[in-house]
């Protein structure tokens, strides 16, 4: 059980480029998330899912997409990188339950440098 | 807008004393306030959780303390010891009714245990 697992764990994009960021969760939740994480800034929340096709904005959605195909599976992508996307980009996942189960899980991160 | 409130930024305390992290929100819809721990170069990791129907939860040398009048709630670390040195996020969000909705984070605050 690998829990939250995000791929790359570190990228350098110049201005313009584009990519893909991957969260995958084993955990059979139904809601997953992606934040970004700035200094002096806590996490903010960029886009957020309930489940397979379906997505929503968070605080801060400007200049990302997502994309939720699979179940298991949330896509954060950037069509045209800008250097403040520079950012640590985490996701997690929760269970639809009420109760015990409002746990979010985080993954471990992607570190983004936008030059 | 701000929804969380955290203070301080960042705490030095000697091993062994009481650690003390303030949170205050705004947003009298949000139910669920956990407190999420973060150390370098990993994904924040829930610590403790309460609701608004209680006053106070203790989990070990851990323990909220919340006050629904004044919508403020704490983290008080007991017996502080040099592994607890992390950044630590007070969050907030309205989990009723089984939303999805994200979790709303303070800035956080940077904590170090001196031995």
């Amino acid at each position: 059980n690998a829990g939250v697992t995000q791929t790359p764990k570190f990228r350098v994009l110049k201005t313009g480029q584009s990519m893909t960021l991957l969260c995958a969760q084993d955990m059979n939740h139904e809601y997953m998330y992606w934040y970004r994480q700035d200094p002096g800034m806590g996490l903010r929340l960029i886009h957020y899912s309930v489940g397979e096709g379906t997505t929503a904005k968070g605080e801060v959605p400007d200049g990302y997409n997502v994309s939720r195909l699979k179940k298991q599976n949330f896509l954060l992508g950037l069509e045209s990188a800008a250097p403040s996307q520079t950012s640590v980009y985490f996701c997690a996942s929760r269970t639809r339950l009420a109760g015990a189960q409002e746990t979010q899980y985080f993954g471990p991160g992607t570190r983004l440098l936008v030059l | 807008q701000q929804q969380v409130k955290q203070s301080p930024q960042s705490l030095i305390v000697q091993k062994g004393g009481i650690s003390i992290i303030n949170c205050a929100y705004e947003n009298t819809a949000f139910d669920y306030f956990p407190w999420y721990q973060q150390f370098p170069g990993k994904g924040p990791a829930l610590l403790i959780a309460i609701r608004p129907d209680v006053s106070e939860k203790k989990e070990g040398r851990f323990t909220i303390s919340f006050n629904k009048s004044a919508k403020q709630f704490s983290l008080h670390i007991m017996d502080s010891q040099p592994g607890d040195s992390a950044t630590y996020f007070c969050a907030a969000t309205p989990y009723s009714g089984g939303g999805a909705d994200g979790l709303t984070f303070g800035k956080g605050t940077h904590l170090i245990i001196q031995p």
